[in-house]
C-alpha cells in the first residue's frame, strides 16, 4: 500500500486566497484525522470522520476551515480566507476504528505559507 | 481537560546507552495510548500501541508501560543508535471519542556516535 497521500506537500500564498489540501487514505481504513502541527501549540486535531461523517469538528479554529469527505477514498481541508497565522504543517492520517487496533497511520504533511 | 506533558523536551545520549522517555497525562480514563517517531520534516511514525487494559508493550529494542492509576508511560529504549534521533511523541486516546488523540509535546533525542 502506497500509505497516506496528501498534496500538495508544500503551498505557498498570499493572505486572503483560498487554499485546499487533499488527502487520500489508506485503502480499508473507516477514519480519517485532519491535524495541524506548529512550534508554539504542538499537533492538534482539527477534525475527524468516521465513514465519511464528521465525527468531532472542535479542533476547528474558526469558520474560515471547513473539511469534507465526499468519498472513502477522498477528503479536503480548505481555508477561506487564508492568513498569516494559519501557516503551519497539516497532516492527514488515517486509521481502522473499533478494532482495538487503532494505530494512525499519518501521510508526508502539508508545509502551508501564508504571506 | 486531558493534558500530555513530556519530559525532558530534548535528551543527548552517546550511542549504546539505554534510555527513558516520560509521557504524563492528567485523566486515567484512557481508550489507549500511542508512542510516535517524527523524523524532520517528515510525518508521524506509529512506534508502540498500549490499550488501557494493558501494561506494557515491545517492539525490538523499544519498550512501552502504562500506569494508569498515576498518569504516566515510559519508552524504554535499548542499545540506543545514531539512527533513532527524532522526535518522540506520545498520544493520549480519549475514552468513548474514538480515535481522538491527545499528543504532547515531544522529546527530541539526539544519540551521538
Amino acid at each position: 500500500d502506497a500509505g497516506v497521500i496528501q498534496s500538495p506537500r508544500h503551498e505557498v500564498t498570499e493572505m486572503g486566497q483560498e487554499v485546499t489540501l487533499r488527502c487520500k487514505p489508506i485503502s480499508g481504513h473507516n477514519s480519517l484525522f485532519w491535524y495541524r502541527q506548529t512550534m508554539m501549540r504542538g499537533l492538534e486535531l482539527l477534525i475527524y470522520f468516521n465513514n465519511n461523517v464528521p465525527i468531532d469538528d472542535s479542533g476547528m479554529p474558526e469558520d474560515r476551515f471547513s473539511a469534507k469527505m465526499p468519498n472513502a477514498s477522498f477528503s479536503t481541508l480548505k481555508i477561506q480566507p487564508s492568513e498569516p497565522r494559519d501557516s503551519a504543517v497539516y497532516f492527514c492520517a488515517s486509521s481502522v476504528l473499533g478494532t482495538g487496533r487503532d494505530t494512525q497511520y499519518f501521510g508526508p504533511g502539508t508545509r502551508l505559507t501564508v504571506l | 481537560k486531558q493534558e500530555v506533558t513530556q519530559i525532558p523536551a530534548a535528551l543527548s545520549v552517546p550511542e549504546g546507552e539505554n534510555l527513558v522517555l516520560n509521557c504524563s497525562f492528567t485523566d486515567s480514563a484512557i481508550y489507549n495510548l500511542q508512542w510516535f517517531r517524527q523524523d524532520p520534516g517528515k510525518g508521524l511514525t506509529s512506534l508502540l500501541l498500549i490499550q488501557s487494559s494493558q501494561r506494557e508493550q515491545t517492539s525490538g529494542r523499544l519498550n512501552a508501560s502504562l500506569d494508569k492509576s498515576s498518569g504516566r508511560s515510559t519508552l524504554y529504549i535499548a542499545a540506543s543508535q545514531p539512527g533513532d534521533s527524532a522526535t518522540y511523541l506520545c498520544a493520549v486516546g480519549l475514552n468513548n471519542q474514538g480515535g481522538k488523540l491527545i499528543f504532547g509535546q515531544g522529546t527530541e533525542l539526539s544519540v551521538k556516535p
